[in-house]
């Protein structure tokens, strides 16, 4: 089955720790996204990628990290610079460049105890 | 200029009736127009989408009206069914990325 998987479901974190998000895709898709919802929020770019080891910075990427050193996998760093990181955290990847058909993950919940 | 703008917050219709969802936006120089639909706990899915040069697209129950003068895109639920109760992000893009309306919780009752 061809998709966007990530992991775990559910993440638990102490303030000050720093937490990475897995997100891997075996669609053969160039470009990938990270996007951060909060409740009765739309979604929000942190980061994305349209090639291995290049990546661009979203609209609120302060306080995150990520690498893309293999074209399946973008992973995503939540730093303890994140003041507010509790929430949703949604990965995507798209087919082409510039194309607006993003496909999403099952998302991850992030929760700062 | 980068924003859409998403209303209703939240719908109630009865079930069999037609839902209706609108967004706004300034920036012509969106392209692309994807309306996607997200259940609790679950990503958003990719429902219907609509390029500017195209006034509507029909996909099953599900359309698409777009007024590129008046920047406004649209979509419409027919017969909605309460499986059809979920969130719905109306999205434009530009320059390789997506930018989402707040979102409109849609309940359909039995």
């Amino acid at each position: 089955d061809g998709g966007i998987t990530q992991s775990p479901k559910y993440l638990f974190r102490k303030e000050g720790q720093n937490v990475t998000l897995s997100c891997e895709q075996n669609l053969n898709h160039d470009a990938m996204y990270w996007y951060r919802q909060d409740p009765g929020q739309g979604l929000r770019l942190i980061y994305y990628s349209q090639i291995v080891n290049d990546f661009q910075k979203g609209d609120i990427a302060e306080g995150y990290s990520v690498s893309r050193e293999k074209k399946e996998s973008f992973p995503l760093t939540v730093t303890s610079a994140q003041k507010n990181p509790t929430a949703f955290y949604l990965c995507a990847s798209s087919r082409e460049r510039g194309s607006g058909e993003q496909f999403f993950g099952p998302g991850t919940r992030l929760t700062v105890l | 200029q980068q924003q859409v703008k998403q209303s209703p917050q939240s719908l109630i219709v009865q079930k069999g009736g037609i839902s209706i969802i609108n967004c706004a936006y300034e920036n012509t120089a969106f392209d692309y127009f994807p309306w996607y639909q997200q259940f609790p706990g679950k990503g958003p899915a990719l429902l219907i989408a609509i390029r500017p040069d195209v006034s509507e697209k029909k996909e099953g129950r599900f359309t698409i009206s777009f007024n590129k003068s008046a920047k406004q895109f649209s979509l419409h639920i027919m017969d909605s069914q309460p499986g059809d109760s979920a969130t719905y992000f109306c999205a434009a893009s530009i320059a390789q990325k997506l930018v989402f309306g707040q979102g409109t919780r849609l309940t359909i009752n039995p």
